[in-house]
This record gives C-alpha cells, structure tokens and sequence, in this order.
C-alpha cells in the first residue's frame, strides 16, 4: 500500500517555465488537497478537491492551477514559475470528514525555481 | 474552523514523559482536535486524535479538558527520534463540509539524551 505518493521529488525550475506536480492515492479517498510550507512556516493550503472533477480554492491559490480528472489522481500546475513558488510541496487525501477520519501526507516535493 | 494556541518549544529528557499541551478556546461542538507531527521537513505524520474522551493508541495519549477549550498530548516515554514539531488542529467533522486542515506554527519538541 504506497499511500500517497508525489511525483517529481525534486525540480528545479528558470522563471517563467511551467511544470506539473502529480500527486497520486491508493486508499480511494475522495478528498485530496496540495500544501505549500516554507522554511520555518506551517504549511498553508493552496488548493483541495472533495471529489473527482471538483476544486477549490485554498489559502494561497495565486499561480497554481489544479486539475482532478479522476479520483486517486490531483494535479498542481505552475503556469508561469516564479521565484516566489521555490518551496517544498506536500499532498494530502482522506476520506469525508463525517467521523473525524484522518488526513495522510505524501513525502514532500522540493521546488526551486531560479 | 477553530484556531489554536501553542507554545513554541519545549524539551524533555530522552525516557521521560513528554506534555505538549494546545489551547482551542473557541472550539466549535463538532470540531475534532488532531495532532500531526513533522520530523526534519517530511510529510506531516498523523498521531492522534479526538472529540471529547480522552484516547491512546501506539504513539501518544490525547487528553482534551471537559469543557474541551484546551488538550495535552502525552508521549509517555520520549526518544530521540520524537525530535519534531507538533502541530495541534482542529477541524469540522460535519459530513459535506470541506475539511481542510489548517496548521499553524506548532511547537518544537526537542528530547536530549
């Protein structure tokens, strides 16, 4: 069972390239959801997806787009990268939160972009 | 969802219990209070988590007050390896509604030998 798992690890981008984040659960959540942190910082939520072909904006949506085109599968997309976006990404699936059901993070995506 | 109050760092001695206590005064009725941790910039961990009863499992007992304004998570014998910063949550459990989590700064628990 490989939970949730991110795909690139590692990236570094040059201002102004694009790239996509692929985040990717086997436990067929329905909720699922990408985080930003910075160094020293919580991680803050940028967008989520309740369910297959729903999004949502989170607390710093700005130059991310997403995309959930099926269920074990959330897309975050850099359109423009800027060096403001350098940081690590964590992605995130649960179930519905009815009986106070748990959130499980995948390992992280460091991004740089210079 | 409600917000929570932490300190920012604490230390224990390797072996000895650990308290990491959270302020939530302004918890809603059907709000949980979850705890993750974070080990050197991994994903978040999931520990424990809890509504008004007390629970334990593996890691970690949770003890939430009876007016449930405040809770302390209890490592009952620290390693070093519990090193880490722990953040307190709370967050709806109402079916339907979105349930994202909302992580403040935490606290940073340090265990020296």
């Amino acid at each position: 069972n490989a939970g949730v798992t991110q795909t690139p690890k590692f990236r570094v981008l040059k201002t102004g390239q694009s790239m996509t984040l692929l985040c990717a659960q086997d436990m067929n959540h329905e909720y699922m959801y990408w985080y930003r942190q910075d160094p020293g910082m919580g991680l803050r939520l940028i967008h989520y997806s309740v369910g297959e072909g729903t999004t949502a904006k989170g607390e710093v949506p700005d130059g991310y787009n997403v995309s959930r085109l099926k269920k074990q599968n959330f897309l975050l997309g850099l359109e423009s990268a800027a060096p403001s976006q350098t940081s690590v990404y964590f992605c995130a699936s649960s179930y519905p939160p009815g009986t106070g059901n748990t959130i499980y993070f995948g390992e992280g995506s460091w991004l740089t972009v210079v | 969802d409600a917000k929570t109050t932490q300190p920012t760092s604490m230390d224990c001695a390797e072996g000895r219990a650990a308290n990491l206590p959270c302020n939530h005064s302004t918890i809603s009725g059907n709000e949980y209070v979850y705890w993750y941790r974070q080990i050197h910039s991994q994903g978040p961990q999931y520990i424990i988590h809890g509504l008004k009863n007390n629970e334990t499992n593996e890691m970690a007992s949770l003890i939430i007050t009876e007016d449930r304004k405040s809770s302390t998570l209890i490592l009952p014998h620290a390693t070093l390896r519990d090193t880490a910063v722990y953040y307190c949550i709370v967050r709806v459990a109402s079916s339907g509604a979105n349930s994202k989590l909302t992580f403040g700064k935490g606290i940073t628990l340090s265990v020296r030998p």
